[in-house]
C-alpha cells in the first residue's frame, strides 16, 4: 500500500532564505508526483507535476525533483518571501489511469519577514 | 475559465439534518473527485466519477454519504443524516486525460460544521 510522508509537519524560516521541502513515498512504482499549495481556508493549487520519466520540473522560484528509486521528492523554494507562507502537499499517482492520487499530510511553511 | 465551483462555501447545520454539497467541474473535464479534509486524517478521497459514472466509492465513509453526477457539469455530495464527526472541509476536483498527466484542479471547498 502506497504511503506518502512529509516531514517536517511545520517549518519556519526567515525571509530570503532558500529552503527545501521533503516528500517520501513507499512504493517507487508511480506514474507521476504533484506538488500543491494550500492557503488557509482555501483549496489546493497545483504548483508542479513531475512525470515518472522526469527528474525535475521548474516554475519560477520553485524547483521540484524526483528520485523514484529512493522514493523521494523535494520542492526547492529560492529566495523565500512572506507570500510563500502556506501548506505544501505532495501527492503521488500510482498508475496511468486517472484513479486516486495519494496525498501526504503536508508541511506548513511560515516565512518570517 | 472560472475553475471548479463549489457551493455553499460554508454550511452550519444541526445533527440529523440533511446536507447537500454542490460542485461544477471545469468545462470539458471528464473526471470529478470528492475529497474530505480534516486535521486528524488529512485529505481523503471519497469518490470519483468518469464521464458521470461513479468509478470508485471505496472512500465513502458509510451509507449516510451518497454522491451523484447527473450530467457533465454538476455533482452533489449528500450526507443524511449528518453527524458532528462529519465536520470537515469538502473539496471537489476535476481533471482531464487530454494532458495525459491527469492534473487535478481543486475548488475552494465547502466548510461543513455539524453541531
Amino acid at each position: 500500500k502506497q504511503e506518502v510522508t512529509q516531514i517536517p509537519a511545520a517549518l519556519s524560516v526567515p525571509e530570503g532564505e532558500n529552503l527545501v521541502l521533503n516528500c517520501s513515498f513507499t512504493d517507487s512504482a508511480i506514474y507521476n508526483l504533484q506538488w500543491f499549495r494550500q492557503d488557509p481556508g482555501k483549496g489546493l493549487t497545483s504548483l508542479l507535476l513531475i512525470q515518472s520519466s522526469q527528474r525535475e520540473q521548474t516554475s519560477g522560484r520553485l524547483n521540484a525533483s524526483l528520485d523514484k528509486s529512493s522514493g523521494r521528492s523535494t520542492l526547492y523554494i529560492a529566495a523565500s518571501q512572506p507570500g510563500d507562507s502556506a501548506t505544501y502537499l505532495c501527492a503521488v499517482r500510482p498508475n496511468s489511469s486517472a484513479s486516486k492520487i495519494i496525498f501526504g499530510s503536508g508541511t506548513r511553511l511560515s516565512i518570517r519577514p | 475559465d472560472a475553475g471548479v465551483i463549489q457551493s455553499p462555501r460554508h454550511e452550519v447545520t444541526e445533527m440529523g439534518q440533511e446536507v447537500t454539497l454542490r460542485c461544477k467541474p471545469i468545462s470539458g473535464h471528464d473526471y470529478l473527485f470528492w475529497y474530505r479534509q480534516t486535521m486528524m486524517r488529512g485529505l481523503e478521497l471519497l469518490i470519483y466519477f468518469n464521464n458521470n459514472v461513479p468509478i470508485d466509492d471505496s472512500g465513502m465513509p458509510e451509507d449516510r454519504f451518497s454522491a451523484k453526477m447527473p450530467n457533465a457539469s454538476f455533482s452533489t455530495l449528500k450526507i443524511q443524516p449528518s453527524e458532528p464527526r462529519d465536520s470537515a472541509v469538502y473539496f471537489c476536483a476535476s481533471s482531464t486525460p487530454d494532458l495525459a498527466a491527469y492534473e487535478q484542479y481543486f475548488g475552494p471547498g465547502t466548510r461543513l460544521t455539524v453541531t
